[in-house]
This record gives C-alpha cells, structure tokens and sequence, in this order.
C-alpha cells in the first residue's frame, strides 16, 4: 500500500535562509506523481509543485525546488530565501497512477516557522 | 488556476442537527470530486471521492449514512452530515480535478470548519 512520511512535526528557519523539508514515500506503482501543497493558519490548500515519477529533472518553481531521489524514493521540497509568509503547515502528497480515481494521500504535514 | 469555492466557510450547529456543505468547480467541469477531514495540527484524511452522477465511494471507515456525498453536477458536490455530533467537529475540504487535469493537479476548495455543540 502506498505511504507517505514525513518525519519533522515541527521546523524553525531563519528569514531569507534556505530550508529543506523531508518525505519519503512508499509505493510499488512505476508510474506516480508526487506534489507539496502550502496550508496557512486560514486553512486553504496551496499547491507549490509537481514532480512526475518519469521527470528527469527536478521540479523547480520560483523559490521552491524538490529534490527527487527516486532509488531513495524521498521528494524533499526546498524553499530558498524564507519569507515571514512561508510560515505554515506543509504536505507532501502522492497520487499512483494506477489508482482510476486520482486521489491523494497525504503525509503527516511539517509545520514550518520562519524567525525574523 | 481553477476555483473552486466551498459554503458555508464556518458552521455552528446544535448535536442532533444536519449540515449540508456545497463544493463548487467555478470555472472549470469536475468529473471528480473529493472530501477531506482534518482535524488541528493534523493531515488531510480522504473520506470519499465522487463522480459525477454516479455513487461516492467511500474510504474504510467512513460511514456513507453518517456522511452523505451527492454530486449531481459537474461544478456541483454536496457533503451532508446528517444527526452530527460533537465528535463531528472539523475542518472539511474538497477538491475537484478533471479527467484531463486530474493526473497532475487537484484544485482545493477554502475549507468548512464545522463546530457541533
């Protein structure tokens, strides 16, 4: 059965530093996506990136990357230059594409302070 | 990106009442739908997922009576919960894809906090 861990309950950074959040993920589909989503204090969900099982690359959008190491099968996401406004709780998520109905399943979430 | 819009944002209701929560696709058609539970501090939990114009399915667990999922349109999904209890109270958030969209992306609704008393 497919699984989600992420092992940091809590995270403090300093403002404008970088922060690398983990996830390692369990699941015996060759063909999977992988996402991290955003969830402020107003509850929201905000996606931030998308890495595909077959991406050769890392997926990178603006300040956000994810180091994909698929033989260690983690997908960590790095913010670089934290911000106040990065401070939140963080999910990695995966989708297997053999499930017809697309659903996600969630890790436990990281929640993530930024200092001043 | 897509909206998708949840109402109400908060409820207050009485233990024994039933309350329904609308999850609509503003821009887009939603061929699937999904409902979450979160509690404070803790991940988002799949209730059940649905299809437009055909039956949810529901994960282990979650009991279909207690927690009625319709979606009779593709911009349109309802979640009731019917005779709720304290235990009930959450936080309740749906998602949309569309059959070609879903593959990469879900877009997420605001969210429902729903306080039993």
């Amino acid at each position: 059965a497919q699984k989600i861990t992420q092992t940091q309950p809590g995270m403090f950074v300093q403002e404008k530093e970088a922060v690398t959040l983990d996830c390692t993920y369990d699941t015996s589909d060759q063909s999977y996506g992988l996402f991290w989503y955003k969830q402020p204090s107003s509850g929201e969900m905000i996606f931030l990136i998308y890495q595909g099982s077959y991406d050769e690359q890392n997926a990178t959008e603006g300040r956000y990357s994810l180091n994909f190491q698929k033989a260690r099968k983690s997908a960590n996401l790095v913010i670089s230059a934290s911000q106040l406004g990065d401070s939140a709780m963080y999910f990695c998520a995966m989708r297997e594409r053999a499930s017809n109905t697309g659903k996600l399943i969630f890790g436990q979430g990281t929640t993530l302070q930024v200092k001043p | 990106g897509a909206v998708v819009s949840q109402h109400p944002s908060r409820v207050i209701c009485k233990s024994g009442t039933s309350v329904k929560i609308e999850c609509r696709s503003l821009d887009f058609q939603a061929t699937t739908m999904f409902w979450y539970r979160q509690f404070p501090k803790k991940s988002l939990m799949l209730m059940a997922t649905s299809n437009e114009g055909s039956k949810a399915t529901y994960e282990q667990g979650v009991e279909k009576d207690k927690f009625l999922i319709n979606h009779a349109s593709l911009t349109l999904s309802t979640l009731t919960v019917t005779s709720a209890h304290p235990e009930d109270s959450s936080f309740y958030i749906c998602s949309a894809g569309t059959s070609g969209r879903a593959w990469n992306e879900q877009f997420f609704g605001p969210g429902t906090r729903l306080t039993v008393l």
